[in-house]
């Protein structure tokens, strides 16, 4: 149980463009869902946390106009990056809290989208 | 906010060597939670800790949580190739976030 399920699991696309990934929970409801990005050898940075039916929490730093979070189900949250750059080449990964209530719940994550801007 | 740090970063051992790796805090935890991500994979949850000095085992790793619920560990006993990965400590911030330490990247030695 507890699957999450992330799609593309790679893109490779040109300057200027926008990416959509998608981030489901297959066999549990999230109302929150969480988006990092980690870079080469680093730790996770959480970008934003989630919220299903409402605006996404970002963390200090975070565009939130250049990471656009959708959360519009209780299975699917989507983050796109608009407008990609080189430097927004990164490995993107998100995750789901099963019950979502609690300090103790762990975080299941997908497989991780590796993004690449050329 | 809160943060954790994580030592070492780096650690290259012989195959059936020990491995430990350390994570500490300023403040006083709820819970610690530790994840391991195998290269070019994502985390994937090993273990939480939640009670003063608790000591849990999955096998060759046993997990510590400090007396003061600030410091946590993971050991691992004689260790073997598919040990290799980066490890993970986590601690909560706020209700919902966690918060990552740094990582501890493990190889071995064949």
């Amino acid at each position: 149980g507890a699957v999450v399920s992330q799609h593309p699991s790679r893109v490779i696309c040109k300057s200027g463009t926008s990416v959509k990934i998608e981030c489901r929970s297959l066999d549990f409801q999230a109302t929150t869902m969480f988006w990092y990005r980690q870079f080469p050898k680093k730790s996770l940075m959480l970008m934003a946390t989630s919220n299903e039916g409402s605006k996404a929490t970002y963390e200090q730093g975070v565009e939130k106009d250049k990471f656009l979070i959708n959360h519009a189900s209780l299975t699917l949250s989507t983050l796109t990056v608009t407008s990609a750059h080189p430097e927004d080449s990164s490995f993107y990964i998100c995750s789901a809290r099963v019950g979502g209530t609690g300090r103790g719940q762990p975080q299941h994550f997908g497989d991780g989208t590796r993004l690449s801007i050329l | 906010g809160q943060q954790v740090m994580q030592i070492p970063q780096y650690q290259h051992v012989q195959e059936g060597e020990d491995f430990t790796t350390y994570c500490n805090s300023s403040t006083t935890l709820s819970n610690i939670q530790w994840y391991k991500q195998r290269p070019g994979g994502h985390p994937v949850f090993l273990i939480q800790l939640v009670k003063s000095g608790e000591v849990k085992k999955q096998k060759r790793l046993t997990f510590q949580f400090g007396e003061a619920k600030k410091n946590s560990s993971l050991h691992i006993t004689a260790t073997q190739t598919t040990d290799v990965g980066t490890y993970f400590c986590a601690v909560p911030q706020g209700a919902q976030k966690l918060v990552f330490g740094q990582g501890t990247r493990l190889t071995i030695n064949p």
